[in-house]
């Protein structure tokens, strides 16, 4: 199987501030990597994601990269704000659609 | 578009108890998913359903858990009987087959086995 291992599983930061999540994979035919963001009692929603042939995607405040040959890829996101503050899951998946999902970070960002 | 469409959002029940949840994939979305997700951690697949057929089970508690998909649209997940540490929320999630693209996940099912 795949395991995905996320770090850290705790982070605070100031408003206006930067987050970074990295996330580290085992299984090298993984070839697409969600990001999920997840509110208190709400389903976990695709925020971006980057497939195994492009080494950086960016939507707005959000970025991530991805690095093959070491197996992580991190989640980027700038100027942050209140409304930011949520659990953030990564995922790999490979062909066949299988997706693993890491520990999940918390992420608050304070005013 | 409609989304997944789980039921009921909560339950809770005794232990030794039986439990059913439903799901409702996204119209025309061949696979189909359901994760447990402990409070505090990540969503660990149960099982993947191509269709009506099994793809992955390999996590799914075989002595307690089962799970149908028998027109391979709706799918219901039982467990019988349940045990304190089945208490999590149980999420349904389901993607198209073919290119891999993001799963889009129902509101989930909270479960309290008390």
């Amino acid at each position: 199987g795949e395991n995905v291992e996320q770090h850290p599983s705790t982070l605070s930061v100031q408003e206006g501030d930067s987050a970074v999540i990295k996330c580290t994979y085992s299984d090298s035919a993984s070839n697409y990597f969600p990001w999920y963001k997840q509110e208190l009692g709400k389903r976990p929603q695709l925020i971006i994601d980057i497939r195994s042939n492009v080494g950086e995607k960016k939507d707005q405040r959000i970025a991530v990269t991805l690095n093959k040959t070491a197996k992580h890829f991190s989640l980027h996101i700038t100027e942050t704000q209140p409304e930011d503050s949520a659990v953030y899951f990564c995922a790999a998946s490979k062909p066949g659609n299988q997706f693993y999902f890491g520990t999940g970070t918390s992420l608050t960002v304070i005013p | 578009e409609a989304g997944v469409a789980q039921s009921p959002r909560y339950k809770i029940i005794e232990k030794r108890q039986s439990v059913a949840f439903w799901c409702n994939p996204i119209s025309g979305h061949a696979t189909l998913y359901w994760y447990q997700q402990i409070l505090g951690q990540g969503p660990k697949l149960l099982i993947q359903f191509q269709n009506n057929g099994v793809v992955d089970d390999s996590q799914l508690p075989k002595d307690r858990f089962s799970a149908e998909r028998l027109k391979g649209v709706d799918s219901t997940l039982k467990i019988q009987p349940a045990k304190l540490e089945d208490s999590a929320v149980y999420l349904c999630a389901s993607s198209l087959v073919g290119r891999v693209t993001e799963a889009f996940f129902g509101q989930g099912t909270r479960l309290t086995v008390v």
